[in-house]
């Protein structure tokens, strides 16, 4: 079945430092690939999207590049600040399924 | 406009109990899902919808039930509760077709004791 894989789990950067987190997904007919930050004892939200169409979408400081031969797609996080300090979710779905499928997520951290 | 709206927040079973998450929301999306969070496990789809009266099973859908008779509300079921089913359940909408820009619930925190 469908299947995203997150790396890393974690990742502790200083700020002022740029981030990067990895996703790869299975389902070759996956179109659509957002990218969601959870804060502490929240709930999920939507940071930035992407569809297959495109290859790279950027938002402020933060970006997302999609490279669909390969099945990758990632998030860049530039000039982080402490308050990008939360979980980040990738996820995949299929337009024909309507399933979207998220990766198991990356705890960042960032120090002052 | 309230969102997407979940109850209860909090919620203490026994195992075999029975009962039901609502979730409800207000701004007419086709689309409803219900993921639950584990730690390290991320967020994994139990069930999702892309209209009323249309449901389909999510990555691991055993031990819960759902319907959707309205736009409305999607509410799941647990049948007979199991210890394995103490989790953080979160309910979200889209304005897409197919789950584009989810808009998640507050979240209900379930143990099954």
């Amino acid at each position: 079945g469908e299947n995203v894989e997150q790396h890393p789990s974690t990742l502790s950067v200083q700020e002022g430092d740029s981030a990067v987190i990895k996703c790869t997904y299975s389902d070759s007919a996956s179109n659509y690939f957002p990218w969601y930050k959870q804060e502490l004892g929240k709930r999920p939200q939507l940071i930035i999207d992407i569809r297959s169409n495109v290859g790279e979408k950027k938002d402020q400081r933060i970006a997302v590049t999609l490279n669909k031969t390969a099945k990758h797609f990632s998030l860049h996080i530039t000039e982080t600040q402490p308050e990008d300090s939360a979980v980040y979710f990738c996820a995949a779905s299929n337009s024909n399924t309507g399933k979207l499928i998220f990766g198991q997520g990356t705890t960042l951290q960032v120090k002052p | 406009n309230a969102g997407v709206t979940q109850t209860p927040k909090f919620q203490v079973l026994k195992t075999g109990q029975s009962m039901t998450l609502q979730c409800a929301q207000d701004m007419n999306h086709e689309y409803m899902s219900w993921y639950r969070q584990d730690p390290g496990m991320g967020l994994r789809l139990i069930h999702y919808s892309v209209g009323a009266g249309i449901t389909d099973q999510g990555e691991v859908p055993n031990g819960y039930n759902v319907s959707r008779s309205t736009t409305e509300d999607f509410p799941l079921r647990l049948l007979s509760a199991a210890p394995s089913q103490t989790s953080v359940y979160f309910c979200a909408s889209s304005s897409g077709a197919r789950g584009e820009k989810l808009f998640f619930g507050s979240g209900t925190q379930l143990s099954v004791l």
